[in-house]
């Protein structure tokens, strides 16, 4: 077990580019999830996948995010045009139905 | 509307002391409840759950939970604080079946020596 892993851990992009990361669930795990933290706040649900299917968006996820698990393991999230708004820690979490969630240690991203 | 209230902010314990962080939850049903912790530029590691069953829960580090349903709450606490321990602790709620998590907003622990 070699927990959940993200890449990478720090991004600094300017504003208006893309940018995308990439998250490596525990191998066995079927669920993903992708979550975005703020400055002294707790970890908001962006989008969860079970295998390859997402199977819900958080109003939060504007049409600028996009993620996908192509084959069910590891998964992307990009987001488009990048705002300043969007400087954040991006989690991922991993899980098997009905048990609790592995986190990674993030990517945070800084937009300038 | 599922949501979690840390009412706490910012704690500050001598080390060896005992702790206490306070969480209450609003869902319509029984929820899966949770504590995570987070140092510093790292990810939330899991200290303890609860499903069902005994409403006492131990978790990792010498943490446990009680299970209040009357109360809404479900406090982590510690009988004696450790300088390691000082990070910030969050609760959760989830539903079953989605595994989806609502977090509340965190106490941050600070512990002096």
């Amino acid at each position: 077990d070699t927990g959940v892993s993200q890449d990478p851990r720090h991004k600094i992009t300017k504003r208006g580019q893309n940018v995308t990361f990439r998250c490596d669930p525990i191998s066995e795990h079927n669920r993903l999830y992708w979550y975005r933290q703020t400055l002294g706040q707790g970890p908001e649900f962006l989008t969860y996948f079970q295998n390859e299917a997402q199977l819900e968006k958080s109003r939060l996820l504007s049409d600028r995010f996009s993620a996908e698990r192509p084959k069910g393991s590891f998964s992307t999230l990009e987001i488009q045009r990048t705002e300043q708004g969007d400087s954040a820690m991006y989690l991922c979490a991993s899980s098997l139905v009905d048990s609790p969630l592995h986190f990674g240690n993030g990517t945070r991203l800084t937009v300038t | 509307a599922q949501s979690v209230t840390q009412p706490d902010i910012h704690i500050t314990v001598s080390e060896g002391a005992s702790l206490e962080l306070r969480c209450n939850y609003s869902y319509g049903a029984t929820p899966y409840l949770f504590w995570y912790v987070q140092s510093p530029g790292q990810g939330l590691q899991l200290l303890l759950k609860y499903f069902s069953g005994d409403t006492l829960v131990q978790g990792i580090k010498g943490f446990e939970a009680e299970f209040k349903r009357s109360q809404s709450s479900f406090n982590l606490r510690k009988p004696s604080v450790h300088w390691s321990d000082a990070a910030e602790y969050f609760c959760a709620v989830g539903a079953p079946n989605t595994d989806k998590l609502i977090f509340g907003t965190g106490t941050r622990l600070q512990v002096f020596p």
